[in-house]
């Protein structure tokens, strides 16, 4: 596509489940980002993907938390047993991976924990 | 303290009013976004500078790595300008990893 894709655009979780976000980034871009963005907080950083690369996982704020990219294209975010803090807009992002490319955001995925 | 400060934090204007929003930094940096956020909408990048200035249409994007300061400038602002404006900044290295300022909520009323 021409853009970053994610999906769903929206969950509705349990607490204690499993969930589990795509990211399709844009054709060519190797550097792939995911971002949080919880209510009334500025965004963080969770973790990047750049090429073969082991990815920077200095952002995932717990072991709850794991990502991984495959065939460096697509990338999953997982949350298991989630928590109500949980609940945020999780954005992704890519771009050519060059250290000054320029980032291109999905639509994020708004992830509710009931 | 946040390492990207933006100011202000809300800003109210009137259509074809001329805005700015700043955002000063503590770290050094290799490049610097200026971000907007539609309601209940993705992200958008409008700039990446890391000197200079750059112009997008209406708007306008300065920094001033000296003093660790960024500007944006909305000429004749209309209502469709309405929207979070985020700066953040990239603090180099090997990764890429963008720290970002808590945004300016703009509104413009017709």
């Amino acid at each position: 596509g021409a853009g970053v894709s994610q999906s769903p655009s929206n969950k509705v979780t349990e607490k204690g489940k499993d969930v589990e976000l795509r990211c399709d980034p844009i054709s060519g871009h190797t550097a792939l980002y995911w971002y949080r963005q919880s209510l009334g907080q500025g965004l963080e950083f969770l973790i990047y993907f750049q090429g073969n690369s082991a990815p920077d996982k200095s952002g995932l704020p717990s072991d709850r938390f794991s990502a991984e990219r495959t065939g460096g294209s697509v990338s999953t975010l997982t949350i298991q047993r989630t928590q109500q803090e949980d609940s945020a807009v999780y954005l992704c992002a890519s771009s050519l991976g060059q250290a000054k490319g320029e980032a291109f955001f999905g639509q994020g995925t708004r992830l509710t924990v009931v | 303290k946040n390492e990207v400060e933006q100011s202000p934090q809300n800003l109210t204007a009137q259509e074809g009013e001329f805005i700015t929003i700043n955002c000063s930094y503590s770290v050094g940096i290799s490049a610097l976004h200026w971000l907007q956020q539609h309601p209940g909408g993705g992200i958008v990048s409008l700039f990446m500078l890391s000197s200079g200035k750059k112009k997008h249409g209406r708007l306008i994007a300065t920094i001033n790595i000296q003093e660790k300061h960024s500007s944006l400038h909305i000429t004749a602002s209309h209502p469709r300008d309405s929207a979070v404006y985020i700066c953040a900044v990239n603090s180099g290295g090997s990764n890429y990893k963008l720290t970002f300022g808590k945004g300016t909520l703009l509104t413009v009323n017709p």
